[in-house]
This record gives C-alpha cells, structure tokens and sequence, in this order.
C-alpha cells in the first residue's frame, strides 16, 4: 500500500520567516496531494491540495509544489504568522475528482511561528 | 456549510465494553472514512464506506468493525474495547474539493 513520510516532524520559525515542510510517497498512481492544519483541540482542515497534473499551486500566503518523478510533494509558507502555528499533515490517495478517498497522511509536522 | 456531526466529544470506557461511535453527514456524500489518531503517528484508516451497506477495511481494521444502514449516518464498533483503542477518532466525508472531518471523539478505554 502507499507510504507518506513527512518531515520534519516539528519546526520552529519566526515570524515573517518562511517555513517548509516535505512529504515524500510510494506508490506512483497516487494523484492527488492534500494538505490539512490541525489547530490545538479541533478537527483538521483542509488549507490546500494538488493534483498530479499539476506542478505547483498557490493560495495567497501558502502553496504547494508536486514532483512526480521523483514522488515528493511540499508545502510553503510565507511571512508566517503567530496564526499559522498548528500540525500540519500531507496526505496522498488514488481518487477521482467525483468523491473523497481514502488518504494515506503524514505523521504530522508541529510548526511554531514564534515572535 | 457542510455539517459532519460525531455523537460524542470525549468517552470513557472500560476494558471490554463493546463502544459506538456515531458520524453522520449532512451532504449526502458516497464515502464516509473512520481514522484514528495518536500522537507521532499521524492518521490512520481504520474502515471506510462508499455506500449504504458496504465497507472496506483500512490499514488498521482490527478489533473493531462498522455498520452504514442509511447513507449519512457510519458507526464505528469497538466490539470488546481494550487500552491500546485509547485515541482520538475522526471521520472524515466529502467530495475532493471539499473534505471535511468531524470534531473528533477521544475515547480513553480503562
């Protein structure tokens, strides 16, 4: 089955400073790449995603960058804010556009955006 | 605004107790997915549904089992809960480009 390492596993950045967290993947047929925010004490949401057919995607302060051959994907932050502090997980599935699937996720990357 | 509703904020329960947790959906959707969660381990699938009486086992289906009787509604059973099923459980529903998670039940099994 599919195997999503995410790294690191905590990163801490001041404020205004970017952050980057990678995933890598196993299985070449997955093709699409979310991305999802857990704030402390509440459900995880989805901020971004990407499909395989598509190389990069932006939404105003984070965005996201896929590479296939090499099966990675990764999630920027820009000017972090106090805000963007929470765990963050990749997660990967083979789904078609209709309906959700099921992901296979990260372990989770706690960022600390400190002032 | 999609509504994914879990019966339960937080439970506890006793060593071999058979447990219930309740999702239900609001938006109609096909699948519906159980995780747990734990700490440095991420999320992981348990069972999953792409239709009223149909599941499919996840990564980690054993020691529990579900039931989807009616579309909006899947029910994860611990049917002899033990501590190891000390977790956080999210369901988790919606189409590709609007994913939701419920608010999660932390089941602590004593």
């Amino acid at each position: 089955g599919e195997n999503v390492e995410q790294h690191p596993s905590t990163l801490s950045v001041q404020e205004g400073d970017s952050a980057v967290i990678k995933c890598t993947y196993s299985d070449s047929a997955s093709n699409y790449f979310p991305w999802y925010k857990q704030e402390l004490g509440k459900r995880p949401q989805l901020i971004i995603d990407i499909r395989s057919n598509v190389g990069e995607k932006k939404d105003q302060r984070i965005a996201v960058t896929l590479n296939k051959t090499a099966k990675h994907f990764s999630l920027h932050i820009t000017e972090t804010q106090p805000e963007d502090s929470a765990v963050y997980f990749c997660a990967a599935s083979k789904g078609n556009t209709g309906t959700a699937s099921k992901l296979t996720f990260g372990t989770g990357t706690r960022l600390q955006v400190t002032l | 605004d999609v509504k994914v509703t879990q019966s339960s904020r937080y439970l506890v329960k006793r060593t071999g107790e058979k447990v219930f947790l309740e999702c239900v959906q609001d938006m109609d959707h096909e699948n519906m997915f159980w995780y747990r969660q734990d700490p440095g381990l991420g999320l992981r699938l348990i069972y999953f549904s792409y239709d009223v009486k149909m599941k499919e086992k996840g990564d980690i289906p054993e020691g529990y089992s579900v039931s989807r009787e009616k579309k909006e509604r899947f029910s994860l059973i611990l049917e002899s809960a033990s501590t190891n099923q000390t977790s956080m459980y999210l369901c988790h529903t919606g189409s590709n480009t609007e994913a939701f998670f419920g608010q999660g039940t932390r089941l602590t099994v004593v």
